[in-house]
C-alpha cells in the first residue's frame, strides 16, 4: 500500500536558522507531491509542487525553496528563517488507498515554531 | 473573493443529530470536490469526495453538490463525539491547484 512520510513532527528554530524538511512516498512511482502550509487559524496554503524530478513550481514568492532530487522524495527548505515561516507543514501526494480519488493524500505533518 | 467559504462555526451539534456543513466555491468550472476532516494538531483526512451533481452517501456521511448553485455540503447523520474536528472543503477546478477553504470546527456534545 502507499504510505507517505514526513518528518520530523515538531520543530523549534530560531529566525535566521536553515531548515530543512524532508517527504518520502513509498509504494508509487512518479507521484505528484505538495507541500502545504497551514498557518494557526487560516486555510491551506499551497506553496511548492512537483510532478517529477527536478521539476519545481513555486506557488507563493518567499524565502522557501523546495527540490525533488529522488522520483519518491521531497524537500522544503529555508536558508534563513523569519518568524512568519511559523506554521504547520503539510507534504502530500495526489493518490492513496481506493475510495481517495485523485484527492490528496496528506503526511503527518510538520510544525514549526519559529522564535 | 475567495475561491473557497465555509462558514468558520464553530458549530455544535448534540449526540446523534444531523450537522450540516455548508461550501460555496468561485470558479464556476470546477470538477471535483472533497471533504476533509482535521482532527485539533493533525494533518487533514480524506472523507469524501463528489464529481457529478447531486447527493453521495458513505455510511454516515452523505456530501451534496450542486454546481448551479456552486454550492456542495456535507452532512454527518447520527453524530458522534468522534466526529468532533474542523472539516475542511477543498475544490479542484483543473490540473494541480486545489483550493481549500478555512475549516468549520465542529463539535459534537454528548
Amino acid at each position: 500500500s502507499q504510505t507517505i512520510h514526513q518528518w520530523p513532527a515538531t520543530l523549534v528554530q530560531p529566525v535566521g536558522s536553515p531548515l530543512s524538511l524532508e517527504c518520502t512516498v513509498e509504494g508509487t512511482s512518479n507521484p505528484n507531491l505538495y507541500w502545504y502550509r497551514q498557518a494557526a487559524g487560516r486555510g491551506l496554503q499551497l506553496l511548492f509542487y512537483s510532478v517529477g524530478i527536478g521539476q519545481i513550481s513555486s506557488e507563493v514568492p518567499q524565502n522557501l525553496s523546495a527540490s525533488r532530487p529522488q522520483d519518491r522524495q521531497f524537500i522544503l527548505s529555508s536558508k534563513k528563517l523569519l518568524l512568519s515561516d511559523s506554521g504547520f507543514y503539510l507534504c502530500a501526494w495526489i493518490g492513496g488507498e481506493t475510495g481517495a480519488g485523485y484527492g490528496y493524500t496528506f503526511g503527518s505533518g510538520t510544525r514549526l515554531t519559529v522564535v | 473573493q475567495k475561491e473557497v467559504e465555509q462558514n468558520s462555526g464553530p458549530l455544535s451539534v448534540p449526540e446523534g443529530a444531523i450537522a450540516s456543513l455548508n461550501c460555496t466555491y468561485s470558479d464556476r468550472g470546477s470538477q471535483s470536490f472533497f471533504w476533509y476532516r482535521q482532527y485539533s494538531g493533525k494533518s487533514p483526512e480524506l472523507i469524501m469526495f463528489i464529481y457529478s451533481n447531486g447527493d453521495k452517501e458513505d455510511g454516515r456521511f452523505t456530501a451534496q453538490l450542486n454546481k448551479a448553485s456552486q454550492y456542495v455540503s456535507l452532512l454527518i447523520r447520527d453524530s458522534q463525539p468522534s466526529d468532533s474536528a474542523t472539516y475542511l472543503c477543498a475544490v479542484n477546478p483543473v490540473g494541480n491547484q486545489f483550493y481549500f477553504g478555512t475549516g468549520t470546527s465542529l463539535t459534537v456534545i454528548p
